[in-house]
C-alpha cells in the first residue's frame, strides 16, 4: 500500500520549454502533497507544500510564476516548470501523506522525474 | 529552527560488516523520526521510523533507537549486504496535523563491497 507514481521519470526538452509533472497517490487519498528539488549527491529541499483545492505555500526563494503547483484533487498535485532553463536541471521528487489517521504519518515518495534542460 | 544532522560520508564497507550512521537533530518541539533510503535514480523509500523516546524502529535488519537525553536516533545493521548500498537520509517531522513537514539531514551515501 501507500504507493505514489511520478510521472515522466525523465524528460529531455530544450530551453524556453513548459514541463509538467504529475504527482498520483494510486492507493489512498493524500490532502497534503510536498515537491521537493534534489542536486546531485545533495538532500532534498522543499520547494512547496500542496493542499488539495488551496494554493500551494512555496519555501523561501522559490519562484511561484516559475513553479505552477496545483493540486486539483486528493490523488493529484502537478508541478509545472515554465519557460525552463538549463538552471532549472535537476531531480524533481513528489511526496504524499494519507489524509486522517495518526499523528505524524510518513511521507510516501515518488520515484522522480530527472528534468534536464538543453 | 528544526534541524537533522548526519555524519559525513561517504561509507565504505565489505559485505557482513556492522554499519552505524549517526544522526543527531534539534526541534522546537517533540518530532517524530525517519530514516528513509534512496537507491540510484529513484525517489525515497520510507526504512523506519519512531514517533516517541526510546521506540525502537526496525526494518529488513535496520534498527534505530529514539533517544531523547543525547538527540539521537543513529542507524544501525549487523551485517551489511551489497543491497543495502545507496543513500540514506535522517529526517524528523514536528506536528499533529496530515502538512507536517519533513527536514531532511544532508544524506550519507553506503557502498558495500562484495
Amino acid at each position: 500500500g501507500a504507493v505514489v507514481s511520478q510521472h515522466p521519470s525523465r524528460v529531455i526538452c530544450k530551453s524556453g520549454t513548459s514541463v509538467k509533472i504529475e504527482c498520483r497517490s494510486l492507493d489512498f487519498q493524500a490532502t497534503t502533497m510536498f515537491w521537493y528539488r534534489q542536486f546531485p549527491k545533495q538532500s532534498l529541499m522543499l520547494m512547496a507544500t500542496s493542499n488539495e483545492g488551496s494554493k500551494a505555500t512555496y519555501e523561501q526563494g522559490v519562484e511561484k510564476d516559475k513553479f505552477l503547483i496545483n493540486h486539483a484533487s486528493l490523488t493529484l498535485s502537478t508541478l509545472t516548470v515554465t519557460s525552463a532553463h538549463p538552471e532549472d536541471s535537476s531531480f524533481y521528487i513528489c511526496s504524499a501523506r494519507a489524509a486522517g489517521g495518526a499523528q505524524n504519518q510518513p511521507q510516501h515518495f515518488g520515484d522522480g522525474t530527472r528534468l534536464s534542460i538543453l | 529552527g528544526d534541524s537533522v544532522t548526519q555524519m559525513e560520508g561517504p561509507v565504505t564497507l565489505s559485505e557482513e560488516a556492522f554499519l552505524t550512521i549517526n544522526c543527531t537533530y534539534t526541534a522546537t518541539g517533540y518530532p517524530s523520526l525517519f530514516w528513509y533510503v534512496q537507491y540510484p535514480g529513484e525517489g525515497l523509500q520510507l526504512l523506519l521510523k519512531a514517533t516517541k523516546a526510546d521506540d525502537k524502529g526496525s526494518n529488513k535488519g535496520f534498527e534505530a533507537t529514539y533517544r531523547k537525553e543525547t538527540t539521537s536516533f543513529h542507524l544501525e545493521k549487523g551485517s551489511v549486504q551489497v543491497s543495502d548500498s545507496a543513500v540514506y537520509f535522517c529526517a524528523l517531522s514536528v506536528g499533529e496535523t496530515s502538512g507536517s513537514r519533513l527536514t531532511f539531514g544532508e544524506g550519507t551515501q553506503l557502498t558495500v563491497n562484495p
